[in-house]
């Protein structure tokens, strides 16, 4: 079975611009969760959903958003980009419906830089 | 002040040698996670355990609830146990992921 993918890889940006960053989970998991991990820190968590709706959401700008589809896939939207969001973003998928009660399985990221 | 902390931040063992990473985190829960991340950035998800012990090969990861805190220990450490380990904690609601900043280890050969 594939795991989790993610794309792009790689992006470059510059700042003010928009970014559309994607996910799609392992097949059967109706659950993806995005994080920011910065350079040298720990990841940051951005948004969880679950059967396309929102169920959790991390301390960060609405200039973040996001979106799941039916088939669970999902999107990044970052608009606005700010030198400060250059990281690397991961996706996790998981079965259930809350981020912190099911195994989280990651995506290996697409790593945004923001020039 | 976090949420989740960790230590050591940075450990270098002795292959062999047994290594303890400590996380100790001020939320209420209903589970918590280690995870390792290797150069480049994959990360794996070792456990999530909400009580007690778990024990996967060489690692075993414990928890104790009361005074919040959890242990992750590596077993006769080997070269490829050198990886960033992370500690994490949902809320007690789940819908928030609260993250460690991680403990980079090295063990050398």
């Amino acid at each position: 079975d594939a795991g989790v993918t993610q794309s792009p890889t790689h992006l470059i940006k510059t700042r003010g611009q928009q970014v559309t960053l994607r996910c799609s989970p392992i097949s059967g998991h109706k659950s993806v969760s995005w994080y920011q991990q910065v350079l040298g820190q720990g990841p940051q968590f951005i948004f969880q959903y679950y059967e396309k709706e929102e169920r959790g959401r991390g301390n960060f700008p609405d200039r973040f958003s996001a979106r799941q589809f039916p088939n669970y896939s999902s999107e990044l939207n970052v608009n606005a980009l700010l030198l400060g969001d250059s990281a690397l973003y991961l996706c996790a998928s998981s079965q259930g419906g809350l981020a912190g009660t099911d195994t989280q399985y990651f995506g290996p990221g697409t790593r945004l830089t923001v020039l | 002040k976090n949420e989740v902390e960790q230590s050591p931040q940075n450990l270098t063992a002795q292959e062999g040698e047994f290594i303890t990473i400590n996380c100790s985190y001020s939320v209420g829960i209903s589970a918590l996670h280690w995870l390792q991340q290797h150069p480049g950035g994959g990360i794996v998800s070792l456990f999530m355990l909400s009580s007690g012990k778990k024990k996967h090969g060489r690692l075993i990861a414990t928890i104790n609830i009361q005074e919040k805190h959890s242990s992750l220990h590596i077993t006769a450490s080997h070269p490829r146990d050198s990886a960033v380990y992370i500690c994490a904690v949902p809320s007690y609601t789940g819908n928030q992921f609260y993250f460690g900043t991680g403990t980079s280890l090295t063990v050398i050969p």
